[in-house]
């Protein structure tokens, strides 16, 4: 199993441009989760789906939308990019219920926006 | 939702036991605990989670008090690698989010 899986890794933006992170899961998890963690700080939950179809908004969903067409897929969409959005991002999943609701955590996307 | 406190940094020598507190006053009775690291420029992965009692697995122990308003996540030997920002959530019972604090920060010293 490849697990979580996020492209790109690395992504530079300038202001107003919009772009895509892609996010695929292949341990067929119901659950899914976007994060953004600012230097220094904790994760922040921006985004967070049910099941394909399902989504639902975290604590920081301003800027930014998402769809859940399939289990496997969970994009997250940045329309109008802003300075404040430089982050690294990083998507979850989880098997609702299990024994431990753990996450399991891609590596991250890192995107600046200049 | 309750939140937890850590100290922002620790430091530990390598093959010696840590103890890593987390203080937790506001919890509810039905909030687990939650433990998670995240290495250098990786995401975070789980360790170990408990409710009442505590908890061994391959990775560490999970020390709850007694009134369950602290917990210590033991790391029995450490090592180079267990270098990382040890996040301590709680999850109360029936939800799936998390709310990550901003963690402790170990420095394991060779």
């Amino acid at each position: 199993n490849a697990g979580v899986t996020q492209t790109p890794k690395f992504r530079i933006l300038k202001i107003g441009q919009s772009m895509t992170l892609q996010c695929a899961q292949d341990m067929n998890h119901n659950y899914m989760y976007w994060y953004r963690q600012d230097p220094g700080m904790g994760l922040k939950l921006i985004y967070y789906s049910v099941g394909a179809g399902i989504t639902d908004k975290g604590e920081v969903p301003n800027g930014y939308n998402v769809s859940r067409s399939t289990t496997e897929d969970f994009p997250l969409r940045l329309e109008l990019a802003a300075p404040s959005q430089t982050s690294v991002y990083f998507c979850a999943s989880s098997y609702v219920p299990g024994s431990s609701y753990e996450q399991y955590f891609g590596p991250g996307t890192r995107l600046t926006v200049t | 939702d309750a939140k937890t406190t850590q100290p922002n940094s620790m430091e530990s020598n390598e093959e010696e036991p840590v103890h890593l507190p987390c203080n937790h006053s506001t919890i509810s009775g039905t909030d687990y605990i939650h433990w998670y690291r995240q290495l250098p420029s990786q995401g975070p992965e789980y360790v170990i989670h408990g409710l009442t009692s505590n908890v061994n697995n391959r990775m560490a122990s999970l020390a709850i008090a007694e009134d369950r308003k602290s917990s210590t996540l033991i790391l029995h030997r450490a090592t180079l690698r267990d270098a990382a920002v040890y996040y301590c959530i709680l999850r109360p019972s029936g939800t799936y989010k998390y709310i990550f604090g901003t963690g402790t920060r170990l420095k394991v010293l060779a």
